[in-house]
């Protein structure tokens, strides 16, 4: 099983949809959960941290189910602006000795049509 | 403020050839953080440093492959016997502490012909 898994997708939606991506990870010690934004040919954009108890930026709501071990990224009134990759980032290391690995899902790639 | 910063963009080398990979990472951040990315796959973890150490090494494929980072700020990324397997995108990241969110930089494009 890997690490960190995501639907590689892609999901097309129409502008203004609202879509929603899954990411599960191994590690139940994980302690720190990330989305991040990648554009074709370009380096990862930090789209916001996951906190446990979720947290809302804009249009953005991310959430974390520990029991579980997923996170997941619900995307309101998709824009076309919005058409990117998603990659997910759990923190693989272990806090209690010391280490911050962080381990990247495949990314699921999220097409908005006009 | 600037952020981090990768050189070369693009290096192209023959297959057995050496080639050392550039990072600058953002001023003031403590951990640094090696990644390789090939077409349709997320980032693949190589290495970080806390500081001058790295802390974890894990992800080197073999030991063809070496990081430093001597002072704390820069580091360099070198691979020995390069082979057509690590032509990828080799990507830097900084945060501020270990935990902290990474920022990346524009990467490098190694092909290995």
């Amino acid at each position: 099983r890997k690490e960190v898994e995501q639907d590689p997708g892609p999901f097309n939606v129409p502008e203004g949809a609202t879509v929603a991506f899954n990411c599960t990870y191994s590690n139940s010690a994980s302690q720190s959960f990330f989305w991040y934004r990648q554009d074709c040919r370009k380096e990862p954009k930090l789209l916001m941290s996951v906190y446990s108890s979720g947290n809302e930026d804009g249009r953005f709501t991310a959430q974390l189910n520990r029991a579980s071990q997923y996170i997941s990224l619900l995307i309101r009134d998709s824009k076309l602006s919005d058409s990117a990759t998603y990659l997910c980032v759990v923190n693989g290391g272990n806090p209690t000795s010391g280490t911050y690995k962080y381990i990247f899902g495949t990314g699921t790639r999220l097409k908005v049509l006009a | 403020g600037a952020g981090v910063s990768q050189t070369p963009s693009n290096k192209v080398t023959e297959k057995g050839k050496y080639v050392e990979l550039r990072c600058d990472p953002i001023s003031g951040h403590t951990a640094l953080y090696w990644y390789r990315q090939s077409l349709g796959q997320g980032p693949e973890f190589l290495i970080y440093f806390q500081g001058t150490g790295a802390a974890d090494d894990s992800g080197l494929p073999n030991d063809r492959f070496f990081a430093v980072r001597p002072e704390g700020s820069v580091s360099t990324l070198k691979i020995q016997r390069t082979e057509r397997g690590d032509s990828a995108v080799y990507l830097c990241a900084s945060s501020l502490i270990e935990g902290n969110e990474q920022f990346f930089g524009p990467g490098t494009r190694l092909t290995v012909l």
